[in-house]
C-alpha cells in the first residue's frame, strides 16, 4: 500500500537559518503530494501541493520540488522565523487507491524554531 | 469566508457512553472526512463521505460510525465510548476529492475517563 515517511520528529534551529523536512514516499501511481502545516492548538492548513515532476512548488517563503525518480518532496525554507515553529505534515494522493480521496499522511515533523 | 467548523470543542465522557461530534461547511464540498491525530501518529482517516449518505471507511472506522444526511453535515458517533477513543478529532471537507484541498474544522478534544 501507499506510504509517506517523514524521517525527522523533531527539528530544532535558530532563526535566520535553513530549513530543509524530509519527506519520502511509496506509491504504485502517479502521485499527488502535499505539506500541511498546524500550528500549536490550530488546524492543518495546506502550505503547498505538487504532482509535476522536478517544477518547484512555493508559498509563504517555503518550497517543495516533487522528484518522482527518488519518491522526495522535501520542503524548504531559507531562512526560518519564530512563526515557522509548527508540525509539518507530508501527505499522499494516489489515483489509484481504493478509498477515492483519501491522503495517506506521514507521521508529521516538529520544527522548532528558536531567537 | 471559507470555513469548517465542529461541536464541541472539548468533551469529556466517561466508558461506555454515546458521544456525539457534528462538523459543518459552508462551501458546499461534496467529500467530507473525519480524522483522529495522536501524538506521534499523524492523522488518520476514520471515515469519508462523498455526498449524502455515500460514506466508505478509512484506515480505522472500527468503533465509530457516521452519518450525513445534509450535504454541509457530518457527524461522527461513538457508540459505548472506549478509552482508547481519547483524541482529537479533525473533520475536514473538500470539494470533489483525489487533489483537492482539504479544509480542516478546528478540532475535538475528546477525553474518555
Amino acid at each position: 500500500g501507499d506510504s509517506v515517511t517523514q524521517t525527522e520528529g523533531l527539528v530544532t534551529l535558530t532563526k535566520g537559518l535553513p530549513v530543509m523536512l524530509n519527506c519520502t514516499y511509496q506509491t504504485t501511481y502517479s502521485p499527488f503530494l502535499f505539506w500541511y502545516v498546524q500550528h500549536l492548538n490550530e488546524a492543518p492548513k495546506l502550505l503547498l501541493k505538487s504532482s509535476t515532476d522536478n517544477k518547484r512548488t512555493e508559498h509563504q517563503g517555503f518550497y517543495a520540488t516533487l522528484h518522482k525518480s527518488s519518491s522526495s518532496f522535501h520542503l524548504q525554507k531559507s531562512s526560518v522565523q519564530l512563526s515557522d515553529s509548527a508540525l509539518y505534515f507530508c501527505a499522499l494522493s494516489d489515483p489509484g487507491t481504493q478509498v477515492v480521496g483519501q491522503l495517506t499522511f506521514g507521521r508529521g515533523t516538529r520544527l522548532q524554531v528558536y531567537a | 469566508d471559507m470555513k469548517v467548523t465542529q461541536m464541541p470543542r472539548y468533551l469529556i465522557k466517561r466508558m461506555g457512553e454515546n458521544v456525539l461530534l457534528e462538523c459543518g461547511q459552508d462551501m458546499s464540498h461534496e467529500t467530507m472526512y473525519w480524522y483522529r491525530q495522536d501524538p506521534g501518529l499523524g492523522l488518520q482517516l476514520i471515515y469519508i463521505s462523498y455526498d449524502v449518505d455515500s460514506n466508505s471507511e478509512g484506515d480505522i472506522p472500527k468503533g465509530y460510525r457516521v452519518s450525513r444526511k445534509k450535504r454541509e453535515h457530518f457527524s461522527l458517533i461513538l457508540d459505548s465510548a472506549k478509552t482508547n477513543q481519547t483524541s482529537v478529532y479533525f473533520c475536514a471537507s473538500s470539494l470533489s476529492g483525489r487533489q483537492d484541498t482539504q479544509y480542516f474544522g478546528p478540532g475535538t478534544r475528546l477525553l474518555v475517563l
